[in-house]
């Protein structure tokens, strides 16, 4: 089965700052994997699939890279309203797997 | 406008069956698969299985086979998931979504509470 490992599982950064959160699977999905951000207390939000494709209305500064194995999210200028858990999911067989999330702060 | 709305909370004893529902609308309901997802009290997002309305195909995640059942009517565009016997362990937020394998569009989320 196919393991999805995600890190840091929290990050505290300042207004601004650059924030990178990576995801490893094992073995590789080539870029069968999707990124989302669940606010606290509401529905998860879908931001970019295959890997580095930007959802529709999802803010540039969020940006997806990575195949195989090591994927990554970035925010390339955090903000206040980005506090938030994010997880990824691979989807490269008929089952879904998500990993276990890393929550975003502001410092 | 994709819309997915989900059955009102529910609030059962352990023992007790509970079938929860999860109606598309705005798209052909018939054409995507419909993925469900659990988030237990603080936890994070579980991945339970999915199912194609247009066949009712359905996969579950190893973890979710035989402890709950996912179906679906394409008459009423809706679909469901149910216990035959809920555990206090049962507790938590569940999520329909549509899926193209990800997950686009999203419910809002019932909450089933199991306690006695």
């Amino acid at each position: 089965d196919i393991q999805m490992t995600q890190s840091p599982s929290s990050l505290s950064a300042s207004v601004g700052d650059r924030v990178t959160i990576t995801c490893r699977a094992s073995p590789g999905i080539s870029n069968y994997l999707a990124w989302y951000q669940q606010k606290p207390g509401k529905v998860p939000k879908l931001l970019i699939y295959a890997a580095s494709t930007l959802q529709s209305g999802v803010p540039s500064r969020f940006s997806g890279s990575g195949s195989g194995t090591d994927f990554t999210l970035t925010i390339s200028s955090l903000q206040p309203e980005d506090v938030a858990t994010y997880y990824c999911q691979k989807y490269n067989s008929a089952l879904g797997t998500f990993g276990q999330g890393t929550k975003v702060e502001i410092k | 406008e994709v819309q997915l709305v989900q059955s009102g909370a529910e609030v059962k004893k352990p023992g007790e069956s509970l079938k929860i529902s999860c109606k598309g609308s705005g798209y052909s309901f018939t054409s995507y698969w419909i993925g469900w997802v659990r988030q237990m009290p603080g936890k994070g997002l579980e991945w339970m299985g999915i199912i194609y309305p247009g066949d009712s195909d359905t996969r579950y995640s190893p973890s979710f086979q035989g402890q709950v059942t996912i179906s679906a009517d394409k008459s009423i565009s809706t679909a469901f998931l149910q216990w035959s016997s809920l555990k206090a362990s049962d507790t938590a937020m569940y999520y329909c979504a549509r899926s193209l394998d990800y997950l686009d569009f999203w419910g809002q989320g019932t909450l089933v509470t199991v306690s006695s």
